[in-house]
């Protein structure tokens, strides 16, 4: 159980163009997920946090008109990253974490790597 | 501020006991969480441990808390080429619901 979802798991894309990367808990119901960022060889950078149905919360220096994130269900949230630049290639890791359990423990999706050309 | 700090390498022979160690500074940390992550691949949940808790054990997992000195470690019996991977240790804070992480641990198993 609690399996988190990304699609697509790898894009390549010419600067300018906009990215979509989807998140999805496919077997239990996340109010909270949490998008994250990985550069190489150091630790995740926690870009935002969404809850269902409200405005996400965004971290210092992370500007949300360049990160537009939608949280419209339970089970989906989507980081669009707008006119992409090759400054943007990273690694992008969702989080969505089941309330309902002890621990209110995060589960992560695979990640999905960006390279902007 | 709230920090989590770990030591960036661990290098151990196969069959050994890898021992990871961490250090917090939020006391008022609710759970505290190991997640490992392979090559390319997102954080998979090894183990979590509740802040009233000293000690959790799973399988060839251990954890061990020291809330007083705010030290974290996961100890892996048995050590095997596999277990090579990046191990994060992580924090979900009193204050609020957001979990910090450290940067993690690169763990090589030699054979």
């Amino acid at each position: 159980g609690a399996v988190v979802s990304q699609h697509p798991s790898w894009v390549i894309c010419k600067s300018g163009t906009s990215v979509k990367i989807e998140c999805r808990s496919l077997d239990f119901q996340a109010t909270t997920m949490f998008w994250y960022r990985q550069f190489p060889k150091q630790s995740l950078m926690l870009m935002a946090t969404s809850n269902e149905g409200s405005k996400a919360t965004y971290e210092q220096g992370v500007e949300k008109d360049k990160f537009l994130i939608n949280h419209a269900s339970l089970t989906l949230s989507t980081l669009t990253v707008t006119s992409a630049h090759p400054e943007d290639s990273s690694f992008y890791i969702c989080s969505a974490r089941e309330s309902a359990t002890a621990g209110n423990t995060q589960y992560f999706g695979p990640g999905t790597r960006l390279t902007v050309l | 501020g709230e920090d989590v700090e770990q030591s960036l390498f661990l290098s151990v022979r196969e069959g050994d006991s890898s021992v990871i160690n961490c250090t917090y500074t939020d006391s008022s940390s609710t759970y505290l969480y190991w997640y490992k992550q392979e090559p390319g691949a997102g954080l998979q949940l090894l183990t979590y441990i509740f802040s009233n808790m000293d000690m959790k054990q799973d399988q060839r997992l251990t954890v061990l808390l020291n809330k007083k000195d705010k030290h974290l470690s996961l100890r892996i019996a048995d050590t095997q080429t596999g277990d090579s991977a990046i191990y994060f240790c992580a924090e979900r804070t009193g204050g609020g619901f957001k979990t910090i992480f450290g940067a993690g641990t690169r763990l090589f198993v030699k054979a």
